[in-house]
């Protein structure tokens, strides 16, 4: 697609059910970053993916939280037995190559994001 | 590990006003750095990036940053603002060693008066 998507985008669920959000990145991009956004906080980076390996997932809050990307493409971020702290917007980005790659390719491109309310 | 501090949660202006928004990083080695914004209702996009070279760095819409590696800081800048620069700005830091990881601020929010 011509941009990163995000579904879904919008997703109420009960304390203590798992979810599972979803990001299709830009055709080619081989870096993937999950981020949360909760009011005040700003941005909470929580994991990045180059190609299928995650090099750093020392964002994510706790054992709840997992990430896995398939075929170097879409990614899945799954939330268990969700709680109502982790109500936010988890936002997805994707870079042509990830920051390692320098100025010409190191530029993140983000999604709508997905607004996880837990009640 | 390293952090971003942005010190204005919320800055309100009047059109015609200058701007400056602080954004300093706790880190020792070399950085890339980002200045990241969002329009209402819109995704983050890129304003400008820093990864070496001239320290004066220009962005779109007339923005700039200026990084000062003695002072740990690469604040963002724009002579004249305008209303529709209304938006949240933030401020992020990409240690070189550290592989891709990007660490962003907590915002700012710009408030700009007609």
């Amino acid at each position: 697609g011509a941009g990163v998507s995000q579904s879904p985008s919008n997703k109420v669920t009960e304390k203590g059910k798992d979810v599972e959000l979803r990001c299709d990145p830009i055709s080619g991009h081989t870096a993937l970053y999950w981020y949360r956004q909760s009011l005040g906080q700003g941005l909470e980076f929580l994991i990045y993916f180059q190609g299928n390996s995650a090099p750093d997932k020392s964002g994510l809050p706790s054992d709840r939280f997992s990430a896995e990307r398939t075929g170097g493409s879409v990614s899945t971020l799954t939330i268990q037995r969700t709680q109502q702290e982790d109500s936010a917007v988890y936002l997805c980005a994707s870079s042509f190559y990830g920051l390692a790659g320098g100025p010409s390719t190191g530029e993140l491109f983000f999604g709508e994001g997905s607004r996880l309310t837990v009640l | 590990a390293q952090s971003v501090s942005q010190h204005n949660h919320h800055v309100i202006l009047s059109e015609a006003a200058s701007l400056e928004l602080g954004c300093n990083y706790s880190y020792g080695g070399t950085v890339n750095l980002f200045w990241y914004v969002q329009y209402p209702g819109q995704h983050l996009q890129l304003l400008l990036k820093y990864f070496s070279g001239d320290p004066l760095v220009k962005g779109i819409k007339g923005f700039e940053a200026e990084f000062i590696k003695s002072k740990f800081s690469f604040n963002l800048r724009k002579p004249s603002v305008q209303w529709s620069d209304t938006a949240e700005y933030f401020c992020a830091v990409n240690a070189v060693n550290q592989g891709g990881k990007l660490i962003f601020g907590q915002g700012t929010e710009l408030s700009v008066k007609p």
